[in-house]
């Protein structure tokens, strides 16, 4: 059972444009979502983070926002730079009163490619 | 500052065979989680450390996993008469206060594992 999903397992955006990644939880007992990036035989790399209580989280170039109620959250990058090429990775984890304040549950990945 | 480092970087086995994998978290981390990715797959919490507590095994696949922590540093993976779908990149995590939400998890480089 897939409780963090990112249905698109790539993505493609020009230099300069948005990329916008998705990703969908089942869980509502999910209080706090996190995004990681990957390079090719490198371990993830955190990038930004959202509490459940908030619904917008901005760090630079990078926004994750969180909608609730339809359990989906999404990061955007602006401008996409060819650095930003790499596997994004959404995560998210529970209270501790809930199994699930130990561990972060990822979905599959979303392979940005940022062309020039 | 040096960041989690795991070895070795690639194991190739026999199937049938033990294997031992070492990760050293980040100086100071009290919190230690091992994932693994198979192909194609999202990371898979297997096991969690925190301190001197009880670790959190909810996600070991079989009891041919363990793994233990010494001294509340290092930790190694031990995966008992692999089989071949125990191949994926293993991944040690530190961080520095055990499922603080508003810490992240710092990765390893990971270290894939080939069971022929």
């Amino acid at each position: 059972d897939q409780q963090v999903k990112q249905n698109s397992p790539s993505l493609s955006v020009q230099e300069g444009r948005i990329s916008i990644l998705n990703c969908d939880y089942t869980n509502s007992m999910f209080d706090y979502f996190l995004w990681y990036k990957k390079y090719p035989a490198e371990g993830p790399t955190f990038l930004i983070s959202i509490s459940s209580i908030k619904d917008k989280n901005e760090d630079g170039r990078f926004t994750v926002f969180l909608n609730k109620s339809a359990k989906h959250l999404s990061l955007h990058i602006v401008p996409s730079q060819p650095g930003d090429s790499a596997v994004y990775f959404c995560a998210a984890k529970g209270g501790w009163n809930t199994g699930t304040a130990s561990k972060l549950t990822f979905g599959t990945g979303t392979r940005l490619q940022v062309t020039l | 500052g040096a960041g989690v480092s795991q070895s070795p970087s690639n194991k190739v086995t026999e199937k049938g065979k033990d294997v031992e994998l070492r990760c050293d978290p980040i100086s100071g981390h009290t919190a230690l989680y091992w994932y693994r990715q198979s192909l194609g797959q999202g990371l898979e919490f297997l096991i969690y450390f925190q301190g001197n507590s009880a670790p959190d095994k909810s996600g070991l696949p079989s009891d041919r996993f363990s793994a233990e922590r010494t001294g509340g540093s290092v930790s190694t993976l031990t995966i008992q008469r692999t089989q071949q779908e125990d191949s994926a990149v293993y991944l040690c995590a530190s961080g520095s206060s055990g499922g603080a939400a508003h810490l992240p998890q710092y990765f390893g480089p990971g270290t894939r594992l080939t069971v022929l």
